[in-house]
């Protein structure tokens, strides 16, 4: 069975730092993987997906992530934080149409 | 709006009352889904429908949990004799196919508050 674990349950980075957010998952075959972004009181909202076409996937607002199969890892970046960009996020796999999240990195940006 | 939305979004509720949550999906999208996500934890799978049939369930989905989606459009998700564990946020979300990496399109969540 497919899952994903998200290492760090908070992540604290000051306003114009990098952002890393880490995802690892397990998975028997390649899977589709993505990051969703959930602000307070909102629903999901999706940032990017991984489904094969290529190792380097570029979202919105300016967030990237590279998957790494020897790794399998699914990290997502983003060069320079912003205050809009705290948040609560998601890493999620599937191989079917039933998606298995993370438990979520509250992402907190300090002035 | 043409996204996903849901009603009500707060619904507080005295154990052993029943509660009806609804989800409009997006607009011609086949497949919905719900998810139930409770504090400090990713969304949890619950079930699916593809147009009018429900095809798969969650074990966390108890007998007193029943989902519908009687004309392939809307959805209702009904907790009856609600326990005070059922407290949590339910997410509704929607795509357009069933292939798998599609884009779910998640609406605002009811949260629910069982006393």
């Amino acid at each position: 069975a497919q899952s994903v674990t998200q290492l760090g349950s908070h992540v604290s980075v000051s306003e114009g730092a990098l952002v890393l957010l880490r995802c690892n998952y397990s998975s028997s075959v390649p899977p589709y993987l993505f990051w969703y972004v959930q602000y307070p009181n909102q629903g999901l909202q999706l940032l990017l997906k991984y489904t094969s076409a290529a190792t380097l996937v570029k979202g919105i607002n300016g967030f990237e992530a590279e998957f790494k199969k020897s790794e399998t890892s699914f990290h997502l970046t983003k060069p320079s934080a912003h205050m809009s960009d705290a948040a609560e996020y998601f890493c999620a796999v599937t191989l079917s149409d039933k998606i298995i999240f993370g438990k979520g990195t509250r992402l907190h940006i300090l002035p | 709006d043409t996204g996903v939305s849901q009603n009500p979004r707060h619904k507080i509720t005295k154990r052993g009352q029943n509660v009806t949550f609804r989800c409009d999906p997006i607009s011609e999208h086949n497949r919905l889904y719900w998810y139930r996500q409770t504090l400090g934890q990713g969304p949890e799978f619950l079930t699916y429908f593809q147009n009018e049939a429900q095809l798969e369930k969650s074990r966390l989905l108890s007998d007193r949990f029943s989902a519908e989606r009687p004309k392939g459009s809307f959805s209702t998700l009904e907790i009856q004799r609600t326990e005070q564990g059922d407290s949590a946020m339910y997410l509704c979300a929607s795509s357009a196919s069933w292939l798998a990496g599609d884009e779910q399109f998640f609406g605002p969540g009811t949260r629910l508050t069982v006393l």
